[in-house]
């Protein structure tokens, strides 16, 4: 069975860091590429961040540029996200997702909060 | 930026059919995506390139795509499909429509 978890979320000052992570099972993690996707509270889905599944490609959604570092190790069979300077608009649910066909999602794990404020 | 434009909600009696869309600039040409998300969940694939049902989806759900509009459509609407849906192209960037809250009457 598929399971993404994800961990690393909690409260944080604007401009403090935060280092998220996803631990996968179920599946063979390095042949699969990976996205990050935000949920402010109340509000839609947001994509963070792609990386492909050896970690050479990687995106960024412009709202998280030069801020957020997505990365992978693949012996760990674990996924990641650094982030810094987070401001009060970065506070949403931040999910890990297996990309499949298309870059569709196929798989998400249950998310963890990431909340920024003084 | 590519931009996805979704109504803000759409209602369907029970048991009849339901019908989001998905606006964007020829988005016929790209590959669309749609998800199911319920309150307190994680999203989840209904759809995936533009008409194809992963493994686990009822046959009711079904999409297209076409010109400037991709819709999903769901038949004989029940009270579990309640949620919010979501479509979603990769266009240099992952884009995501703004959402539809779907509620069966």
């Amino acid at each position: 069975e598929v399971q993404l978890v994800e961990s690393g979320g909690g409260l944080v000052q604007p401009g403090g860091s935060l280092r998220l992570s996803c631990a996968a099972s179920g599946f063979t993690f390095s042949s699969y590429e990976m996205n990050w996707v935000r949920q402010a509270p109340g509000k839609g889905l947001e994509w963070v961040s792609y990386i492909s599944s050896s970690g050479s490609t990687i995106y960024y959604a412009d709202s998280v540029k030069g801020r957020f570092t997505i990365s992978r190790d693949n012996a760990k069979n674990s996924l990641y996200l650094q982030m810094n300077s987070l401001r009060a608009e970065d506070t949403a649910v931040y999910y890990c997702a297996r990309v499949g066909v298309e870059m569709a999602m196929n798989y998400w794990g249950q998310g963890t909060l990431v909340t920024v404020s003084s | 930026s590519y931009e996805l434009t979704q109504p803000l909600s759409v209602s369907v009696a029970l048991g009849q059919t339901a019908r989001i869309t998905c606006g964007g600039n020829n988005i016929g040409s790209k590959n669309v995506h749609w998800y199911q998300q319920k309150p307190g969940q994680a999203p989840v694939l209904v759809i995936y390139r533009d008409s194809n049902r992963p493994s686990g989806i009822p046959e009711r759900f079904s999409g297209s795509n076409s010109g400037n509009t991709a819709t999903l459509t769901i038949s004989r609407a029940q009270a579990g499909d309640e949620a919010d849906y979501y479509c979603q192209v990769w266009d240099s960037t992952l884009v995501f429509g703004g959402g539809t809250k779907l509620t069966v009457l």
